[in-house]
């Protein structure tokens, strides 16, 4: 079974700093989608980023960008320039790529909880 | 489109009764995804249906919980008899295959079982 491991409940950072949320995950796969979703105080859960795990490139939107270790089964979300509308709970996800299997169900993280300070 | 529309937004109801949330999907969307978030357990997949057919029920707590899709356009999630461990804010969420596993989420239920 997979599983998706966010070792940070909290962290707080000044606005316009950068900040790094880690993520492991374990799998027995080799090909999958890895996720970050930002779920802010109005509880409404957005899609931020999406890397797919046989692209070697890190996945990249704006001022979030990703640091894929397929290796290490490591995949950090970094916030550059962070503004008060960063401030949300975040959440790391595992999917597998399609198989026969059909097992497309996606797995979250507990979740970082991320205040961005004025 | 209206995005994902869940139904009722908070729910306050006493141990013992029974509970039904509800859930429109995006049209043209294939999956339905129902999950419970809750501080100490994070977001949890209950169910998930591809077709209106569920396909994994892995996640359901219990046989108090049953989940329904008689249609593309509706789903229910329903507990019966409620408990107050079973407080949490419940999504529901739903996509296509080629959206490669991007969500598309309801704005949730917040039930209270006291």
């Amino acid at each position: 079974a997979q599983t998706v491991t966010q070792s940070q409940p909290e962290m707080s950072v000044q606005e316009a700093e950068t900040v790094t949320l880690s993520c492991t995950y374990d799998t027995s796969e080799s090909n999958y989608y890895l996720f970050w979703y930002k779920q802010p105080p109005s509880r409404q859960m957005i899609l931020v980023i999406r890397q797919e795990a046989y692209k070697q490139q890190n996945a990249t939107e704006n001022r979030f960008s990703v640091n894929f270790q397929k290796a290490a089964k490591s995949f950090s979300l970094k916030i550059s320039d962070s503004q008060l509308g960063d401030t949300a709970m975040y959440f790391c996800a595992f999917m597998k790529h399609r198989s026969m299997n059909r097992d497309d169900k996606i797995i979250f993280g507990k979740g970082t909880r991320l205040h961005i300070l004025p | 489109d209206a995005g994902v529309i869940q139904s009722p937004r908070h729910e306050v109801t006493e141990m013992g009764q029974e509970v039904t949330l509800r859930c429109k999907p995006i049209s043209g969307h294939d999956y339905l995804f129902w999950y419970r978030q809750t501080m100490m357990r994070g977001l949890e997949l209950l169910i998930y249906f591809n077709n209106n057919v569920p396909i994994d029920d892995s996640g359901m707590p219990e046989d108090r919980f049953s989940a329904k899709m008689p249609n593309a356009s509706f789903s229910t999630l329903k507990i019966q008899p409620s408990e107050p461990r079973d407080s949490a804010v419940y999504f529901c969420a739903s996509s296509f295959i080629g959206l490669r596993g991007k969500l598309f989420f309801g704005s949730g239920t917040q039930l209270s079982v006291l």
